[in-house]
């Protein structure tokens, strides 16, 4: 697989806490987007980094992008009984290639 | 603008029955990507298409076929359904450039 491991599978925190999750990919990438699913449902864009850039925010959302370590990682803050769903990050290859991570199961109690 | 549509939403077939998922967008996307989705596993790339008369193997194509029929659609095919293919299928567009790719709402398929 193009695609390496995300870590950790499964986060369960209070509502209010941050939750950091990461990704790892193999090669060169052209950019690495982070995806959100709700139970059941398609995966839902929620950022983008290119390979040139260390650090993206949108609102909540903050993620970094180390190309040195093949690695990013995407941190909520202050999150909400809303947040809880799955998150997958996806390396992007030849500008068409999407290739997902196995997901991190974040569970925001309230 | 509906985006990305599956059809059927639910599928069970008998073990060596065959099938064909359907796929359109109506973003004016040149990409179009099949996923099946299994507990665990993720997301695992079975085909893509970069751009309408064009298709290549991903990651999981064995028992699989393609056919980009135009730019708006992309159908996916299982000649003969076995248990092993019971998953979660979804179909994906994305903007030119690898840019954000949209998603249908998945196909539920049961092979017995």
């Amino acid at each position: 697989s193009q695609q390496g491991e995300e870590d950790p599978q499964a986060l369960s925190i209070q509502e209010g806490e941050n939750a950091t999750m990461n990704c790892s990919y193999k090669t060169s990438i052209n950019n690495l987007q982070w995806y959100r699913q709700n139970s059941g449902r398609g995966l839902v864009h929620l950022i983008l980094i290119r390979s040139n850039e260390r650090e993206k925010h949108s609102g909540r959302l903050r993620v970094t992008l180390d190309t040195s370590k093949k690695s990013s990682s995407l941190l909520i803050t202050a999150s909400r009984a809303a947040d809880t769903a799955s998150y997958f990050c996806a390396a992007i290859y030849n500008f068409n290639k999407f290739y997902f991570g196995s997901g991190t199961k974040l569970n925001v109690k309230p | 603008n509906a985006g990305v549509t599956q059809t059927p939403k639910f599928q069970v077939l008998k073990t060596g029955q065959s099938m064909t998922l359907q796929c359109a967008q109506d973003m004016n996307h040149n990409s179009m990507y099949w996923y099946r989705q299994d507990p665990g596993m993720g997301l695992r790339l079975i085909y893509y298409s970069a751009s309408e008369g064009t298709t290549d193997k991903g990651e999981v194509p064995n028992g699989y076929n393609v056919s980009r029929l135009n730019k708006r659609e992309f159908s996916l095919r299982l000649e003969s359904a076995a248990p092993s293919q019971t998953s979660v299928y979804f179909c994906a567009s994305s903007e030119a450039g690898g840019l954000k790719a949209f998603f249908g709402q998945g196909t539920r398929l049961t092979v017995v």
